[in-house]
């Protein structure tokens, strides 16, 4: 089983749309939780980080439910500009203390 | 903000030839350092995590053999893909933190084996 799993997508989605993204991840031992955004042959950028008491950055919210080991992002008032892969992260113990470990992505494309 | 340099952004080698990829944090201490790989349409995966100045823990299905990672100062970690296969070819990107910086991302290094 994958630590991380999210759906892959593709999500087209018109300009101004909501869209949600959901992640689920396997290890309940998993201290803190992400979402990177990634733009095709880049590196991934911290988009914000996730609090179980939910959290709220402009059109971003992102909400986790420890209980359930359940990740979401939603994206209001969809822009062109949204358009990347999301990728969902999990900070967890190893061997050499902690790392993060990421999610397949997912894909989104917001169109005129 | 924190920066963390990584070169070459692109290198295409013959197949059987050693490539070394740098990742350097300018304005902060790295005392932990993180390679990934990334195949097309697929998922970030962790290679290895380095501590300066120990020797790097891989994870599992990694060669150690292969992918050498050197970790001897707090602003530069390097990976050698040693004796590059085709199937080599694949995005590598660093990560690095260090005292209160987070995760800094490198700009990832595209290496194409032919």
């Amino acid at each position: 089983r994958k630590e991380v799993e999210q759906d892959p997508g593709p999500f087209n989605v018109p300009e101004g749309a909501t869209v949600a993204f959901n992640c689920t991840y396997s290890n309940s031992a998993s201290q803190s939780f992400f979402w990177y955004r990634q733009d095709c042959r880049k590196e991934p950028k911290l988009l914000m980080s996730v609090y179980s008491s939910g959290n709220e950055d402009g059109r971003f919210t992102a909400q986790l439910n420890r209980a359930s080991q359940y990740i979401s992002l939603l994206i209001r008032d969809s822009k062109l500009s949204d358009s990347a892969t999301y990728l969902c992260v999990v900070n967890l113990a190893n061997q050499a203390g902690t790392a993060l470990i990421f999610g397949k992505g997912t894909t989104l494309s917001v169109s005129s | 903000g924190a920066v963390v340099s990584q070169h070459p952004s692109r290198v295409i080698c013959k197949s059987g030839t050693s490539v070394k990829i740098e990742c350097r944090s300018l304005d902060f201490q790295a005392t932990t350092m993180f390679w990934y790989r990334q195949f097309p349409k697929k998922s970030l995966m962790l290679m290895a995590t380095s501590n300066e100045g120990s020797k790097a823990t891989y994870e599992q299905g990694v060669e150690k053999d292969k992918f050498l990672i050197n970790h001897a100062s707090l602003t530069l970690s390097t990976l050698t893909v040693t004796s590059a296969h085709p199937e080599d070819s694949s995005f590598y990107i660093c990560s690095a933190t260090g005292g209160r910086v987070g995760y800094t991302f490198g700009s990832g290094t595209r290496l194409t084996v032919v």
